[in-house]
C-alpha cells in the first residue's frame, strides 16, 4: 500500500531564517506531487505541483520554492521566511495512472511557525 | 475560473441523526470531479467520496452519500447515523484538469452526544 510522510511535524522559525520541508511518497512510482498551503480557519491553496523529477509548475508567486531531486521526495524551501509563511502544509501525491489517478492523498502536514 | 462556495461555516448534529452539508461550484465545463474531504482535529486530510460529472448516480460510501445536481452546480454530501468521530472540518473540493484542484472554504460540523 501507499504511504505518505512529511517532516517534520512542527517548526517554529524565525523571521529571515531559511526553511526545508520534506515528502516522501512510498510503495507507487512516478507519481504526481504537490504542496499547499492552509491558514488558520480557510482551505486549501495549491503552491507546487511536480509531474517528475526535476519538473515544478508554481501556482502563486511568492517567497517559497518547490524541488523534486528524486521520483518520491519532494521538498518546499525558503531563503529567507516571512511572518506571512506561518501555516499549515500539506503535501499531497496523486497516482500516474489507475482507477483513482484523479484523486490526491494527502500526508499528516507541518505546522509552520514563523516568529 | 473554477470557484467552489461552503455556504455554512459551521453545522452541529446530534449523534445518530442525519446532517448534509453543502457545496456549489462554478464552472463552463462538462467533464470534471468533485470531492469531500474530511478534516479532523488531527489536520490529516481524508478522502471521504468522489464524483465523477459523467456519472448519473450519485456516489455512496458507507454512511457517506452525496447528491449530485449537475445542471444546479451542486453537490452536497449527507452523512447519515452521525457519529462522535464525524467532528471535523469538511471541505468540498473541484477538479477539471489533474494537476489544479479547487478546495471551497470548509464546513465545520460536531457532532454532540
Amino acid at each position: 500500500s501507499q504511504t505518505i510522510h512529511q517532516w517534520p511535524a512542527t517548526l517554529v522559525q524565525p523571521v529571515g531564517s531559511p526553511l526545508s520541508l520534506e515528502c516522501t511518497v512510498e510503495g507507487t512510482s512516478n507519481p504526481n506531487l504537490y504542496w499547499y498551503r492552509q491558514a488558520a480557519g480557510r482551505g486549501l491553496q495549491l503552491l507546487f505541483y511536480s509531474v517528475g523529477i526535476g519538473q515544478i509548475s508554481s501556482e502563486v508567486p511568492q517567497n517559497l520554492s518547490a524541488s523534486r531531486p528524486q521520483d518520491r521526495q519532494f521538498i518546499l524551501s525558503s531563503k529567507k521566511l516571512l511572518l506571512s509563511d506561518s501555516g499549515f502544509y500539506l503535501c499531497a501525491w496523486r497516482p500516474y495512472t489507475g482507477t483513482t489517478q484523479e484523486t490526491q492523498y494527502f500526508g499528516p502536514g507541518t505546522r509552520l511557525l514563523v516568529l | 475560473a473554477q470557484t467552489v462556495t461552503q455556504s455554512q461555516p459551521e453545522m452541529s448534529v446530534q449523534e445518530a441523526e442525519t446532517v448534509t452539508l453543502s457545496c456549489t461550484y462554478d464552472t463552463s465545463e462538462s467533464n470534471y470531479y468533485l470531492f469531500w474531504y474530511k478534516q479532523p482535529p488531527s489536520r490529516q486530510m481524508i478522502l471521504v467520496i468522489r464524483q465523477e460529472a459523467y456519472k448519473q448516480q450519485n456516489a455512496t460510501e458507507n454512511r457517506f452519500s452525496v447528491n449530485f445536481q449537475k445542471a444546479a452546480k451542486s453537490f452536497s454530501l449527507k452523512i447519515s447515523d452521525s457519529q462522535l468521530g464525524d467532528t471535523a472540518m469538511y471541505f468540498c473540493a473541484f477538479m477539471k484538469q489533474p494537476n489544479d484542484m479547487r478546495f471551497g472554504a470548509g464546513t465545520r460540523l460536531t457532532v454532540k452526544p
